[in-house]
């Protein structure tokens, strides 16, 4: 139990459908983040959220949309997705987004675009 | 632009060995440098860290090295195991953003028996 869950574990989804990616963090953190993880390429941070307010948006395209209803709970709303979003997406929680305390990450939803 | 650029992309270490993984960075307002360790189907999970105050950082068999004039760090994993079979990622961040990190590409290690 890594106290971070993501859901679903795996999505297969056309490019003309809608989904969304799940995460809840069960640590009590006040900060979440959205994170992708292709083949041959480094771990890149999409969102970041601190007390339910984003604070970073690295230049993702607009068919992510993320939503942080509370600070345990995390989503990414998926829309309109090209062949080339197939990735792990992976959700991490810290206490705060300053300091050096660890992320932690959930198992990741791999997704594949069709 | 890659600002953390980690090599060797894979690496196979005999059991007991050594094994050396570097990473060199770009941004002088990095401060924080984690390694992550990931294994199949998990998500990463934090192994060690460094500030740029010291030059070394031991915890068990893990060693980080740290030059802060070549802008380079280093890990190193001694009497390599089978169970540390996983992908390594360096990391880094700044002083007031430490959990906003820029992750190396990562190496996945590979310790035979």
């Amino acid at each position: 139990e890594t106290g971070v869950t993501q859901t679903p574990r795996h999505l297969v989804m056309g490019m003309t459908n809608k989904k969304s990616l799940k995460c809840e963090q069960h640590l009590g953190h006040n900060a979440m983040y959205w994170y992708k993880q292709s083949a041959k390429k480094p771990l890149e941070l999409m969102f970041v959220y601190s007390l339910e307010e984003r604070v970073e948006n690295n230049s993702v395209p607009s068919r992510f949309s993320p939503e942080c209803p509370n600070s345990s709970h995390l989503f990414l709303h998926l829309h309109t997705l090209q062949p080339e979003d197939s990735a792990l997406y992976l959700c991490a929680s810290s206490p705060a987004v300053v300091g050096d305390s660890p992320l932690h990450f959930g198992n990741g939803t791999r997704l594949t675009v069709t | 632009q890659q600002q953390v650029k980690q090599s060797p992309q894979s690496l196979i270490v005999q059991k007991g060995g050594i094994s050396i993984i570097n990473c060199a960075y770009e941004n002088t307002a990095f401060d924080y440098f984690p390694w992550y360790q990931q294994f199949p189907g998990k998500g990463p999970a934090l192994l060690i860290a460094i500030r740029p105050d010291v030059s070394e950082k031991k915890e068990g068999r893990f060693t980080i090295s740290f030059n802060k004039s070549a802008k380079q760090f280093s890990l190193h994993i001694m009497d390599s195991q089978p169970g540390d079979s996983a992908t390594y990622f360096c990391a880094a961040s700044k002083r007031d953003a430490g959990n906003m990190l820029t992750f190396g590409g990562g190496t996945r290690l590979m310790v035979k028996p």
